[in-house]
């Protein structure tokens, strides 16, 4: 079945220091999702990316949709405490489905 | 803001006990969705419904079953909760819009 490979599966970082994480898969994707999953909280959707190619930015965060359309990068500048959570990616498999990733947990160190 | 809310965040339940999940989201949502998270599996689907009273199994269906009565509301049932089925479940509805899902906060059910 399909699968989506997240790396690193988890990091721990400087305050300040820049973060990249990504996903990638034997499958072609439409749509490319990134959340954030806070401790004991659903995740939230950070970034949505629709075209191979597309550079999209949300404060601190940029990510990327390939152009192979097989993988996804999420980049976090200038982390900070509040950064700390899961990251999920998530690619679009069926008009409404999307398979997951298994998260990169980042810690931030102060 | 949409707002997807599941009725409780943590629930202790027996063995055999049968289990409702509730899930409510108040923005006309179609399609809504019944996720289970467990480490270093990430989410997994477990059923899905694109409209009212429609439903679709996704990749783990065993052991439970839905009901969609009303748009607004998404119910998970645990026919018969057993000791594997302790998880965090996570119900999500998607968003038109962005085609993104926006997610409950999650419901942790431990079955002992």
């Amino acid at each position: 079945g399909q699968q989506l490979n997240q790396s690193p599966q988890s990091m721990f970082i400087q305050e300040g220091e820049d973060v990249s994480m990504n996903c990638t898969s034997s499958s072609i994707f439409n749509t490319w999702l990134w959340y954030k999953q806070d401790p004991g909280e659903g995740p939230v959707l950070l970034i949505a990316l629709y075209k191979a190619g597309e550079l999209t930015s949300n404060g601190r965060l940029t990510a990327q949709f390939g152009i192979t359309r097989k993988d996804s990068f999420l980049n976090i500048s200038a982390s900070i405490p509040s950064d700390v959570g899961i990251y999920f990616c998530a690619g679009q498999t069926g008009t409404y489905k999307y398979i997951f990733g298994t998260g990169t947990r980042l810690k931030v160190l102060a | 803001d949409v707002k997807v809310t599941q009725s409780s965040r943590y629930l202790v339940k027996r063995t055999g006990e049968k289990v409702f999940l509730e899930c409510v989201q108040d923005m006309d949502h179609e399609n809504m969705f019944w996720y289970r998270q467990d480490p270093g599996l990430g989410l997994r689907l477990i059923y899905f419904s694109y409209d009212v009273k429609m439903k679709e199994k996704g990749d783990i269906p065993e052991g439970y079953s839905v009901s969609r009565e009303k748009k607004e509301r998404f119910s998970l049932i645990l026919e018969s909760a057993s000791t594997n089925q302790t998880s965090m479940y996570l119900c999500a509805s998607r968003d038109r819009g962005t085609g993104g899902y926006t997610f409950g906060s999650g419901t942790r059910l431990t079955v002992v």
